[in-house]
């Protein structure tokens, strides 16, 4: 079963308008954590926000927030003022069962590549 | 600030032949792993290690891969007898914090495997 979705392989925006990148995750562990990663066509991995399943405020970093919605279980990233240079593919992922030691395994969704017009 | 770093960033080699891609992960870290991506498709868990030795693997990581941390700052990632299929993007992450931890996993910027 697929653990991570996302529904949008391609999202367009405005130059400095803000933008909505749907995550929805499934799992039964109640402690997890959840992740968005970007991507740029360099190629690397850029982490950008992380959000516990326990936590009690939704996650912001600069311009990124994240709308965590647990009953929901929905993950959405929100980016504020978008620029050229977050032109990239977008990655939700999640850490949830602890398998074993030393096991840090993340899931991740398919991708969604925003594309910013000037 | 610190980073994981990988090498080479692209390699070019004929089936068949093997491939060691090697990775400097942040010099503070105990936890490694090695993530695959194939064109155009999702980053995929291959191998996590931990405690020299290996702690979790997918149904990827068959007899055809092997990790191992020959010193004290590399981790690398042997692929023997390459085969079309394992042209992909493979990163290299560590982290600080043990399972269940809040911690960032780190990644590096990637190594491309082509096989030809």
């Amino acid at each position: 079963a697929q653990k991570i979705t996302q529904t949008q392989p391609g999202m367009f925006v405005q130059e400095k308008e803000a933008v909505t990148l749907d995550c929805t995750y499934d799992t039964s562990d109640p402690s997890y954590g959840l992740f968005w990663y970007k991507q740029p066509s360099s190629g690397e991995m850029i982490f950008l926000i992380y959000q516990g399943s326990y936590d009690q405020q939704n996650a912001t970093e600069g311009r990124y927030s994240l709308n965590f919605q647990k009953a929901r279980k929905s993950a959405n990233l929100v980016i504020s003022a978008s620029q050229l240079g977050d032109s990239a593919m977008y990655f939700c992922a999640m850490r949830d069962t602890y398998s074993g030691a030393g096991s840090y395994q993340l899931t991740f969704g398919k991708g969604t590549k925003l594309s910013v017009i000037p | 600030e610190p980073e994981v770093t990988q090498t080479p960033s692209h390699q070019v080699t004929q089936m068949g032949q093997e491939v060691i891609l090697r990775c400097v992960p942040i010099s503070n870290h105990l936890y490694f792993y090695w993530y695959r991506q194939i064109l155009g498709q999702k980053v995929e868990f291959l191998v996590s290690f931990y405690n020299n030795e290996i702690s979790e693997k997918s149904e990827i990581f068959d007899d055809q891969f092997s990790v191992e941390r020959p010193d004290g700052s590399n981790f690398t990632l042997k692929i023997r007898s390459t085969k079309l299929e394992d042209s992909a993007m493979y990163f290299c992450a560590s982290s600080a914090v043990p399972p269940g931890g809040t911690g960032e996993l780190f990644f590096g910027e990637g190594s491309r495997l082509t096989v030809l």
